[in-house]
């Protein structure tokens, strides 16, 4: 059964550092991982997409790996903003199932 | 429409009751995802068409459980006989194709009391 493990829990961080959010899960056979961005009361917002051939993919000041032998994913985000404060979510797509399997999360606080 | 709707934002409704929720995903997309969501946890997959049909259920806790997609569009999540512990927020997402990112909804929150 896939497993799917965000480290920190939680992390708080001042403004302007740079920082990484690291994803781990069990069964390397997958087909795509996702990153998600999470505000209070809210739904889920996708940042990113790495198909399982890819190595990494960016969008502004975010950019996500994915070392897929290893299962491991990170996202780093640069020159952090109190705007990014948010949960951030990684999830796995399975070869061969349409499921999308979630970590609980990361806590980011970026603080003024 | 621009994004992943769903309806009612906020449902509170009495132990024993029935409950229905509905999800307007990206219009052409073809997939269509149940998942639930509770307090500190990662959203937990409960069901998923292609098109009209529920190609995957397994994530149903019990038959109280169902949903539907009549048209391949809409869809709408059925609860009967609510408990307590189906308090949680119900997610739907939308995707285009199997190589394309999952959309969300803004979610429905349910309390049971």
């Amino acid at each position: 059964k896939q497993e799917v493990t965000q480290i920190p829990a939680a992390l708080s961080v001042p403004e302007g550092e740079n920082l990484v959010l690291n994803c781990s899960f069990t069964d390397s056979a997958i087909y795509n991982l996702q990153w998600f961005r999470q505000d209070p009361g809210k739904g889920l917002t996708s940042l990113l997409l790495i198909q399982s051939s890819q190595r990494e993919q960016t969008s502004g000041r975010l950019n996500a790996s994915l070392d897929k032998s290893s299962g491991r994913s990170t996202l780093y985000i640069a020159a952090s903003q109190p705007g990014d404060s948010a949960t951030y979510l990684c999830a796995v797509r399975e070869g061969g199932s349409e499921k999308l399997v979630f970590g609980k999360g990361t806590k980011l606080t970026v603080n003024p | 429409g621009a994004g992943v709707s769903q309806t009612p934002s906020n449902k509170v409704t009495e132990k024993g009751k029935y409950v229905e929720l509905r999800c307007d995903p990206i219009s052409g997309h073809t997939a269509l995802y149940w998942y639930r969501q509770s307090l500190g946890q990662g959203p937990e997959f409960l069901i998923y068409f292609q098109g009209t049909g529920a190609a995957d259920d397994s994530g149903l806790p019990n038959d109280r459980f169902f949903a539907v997609r009549p048209e391949g569009s809409v869809s709408t999540l059925k609860i009967q006989r609510t408990e307590r512990g189906d308090s949680a927020v119900y997610l739907c997402a939308s995707r285009l194709n199997r190589d394309t990112e999952a959309f969300f909804g803004q979610g429905t929150r349910l309390t049971v009391v």
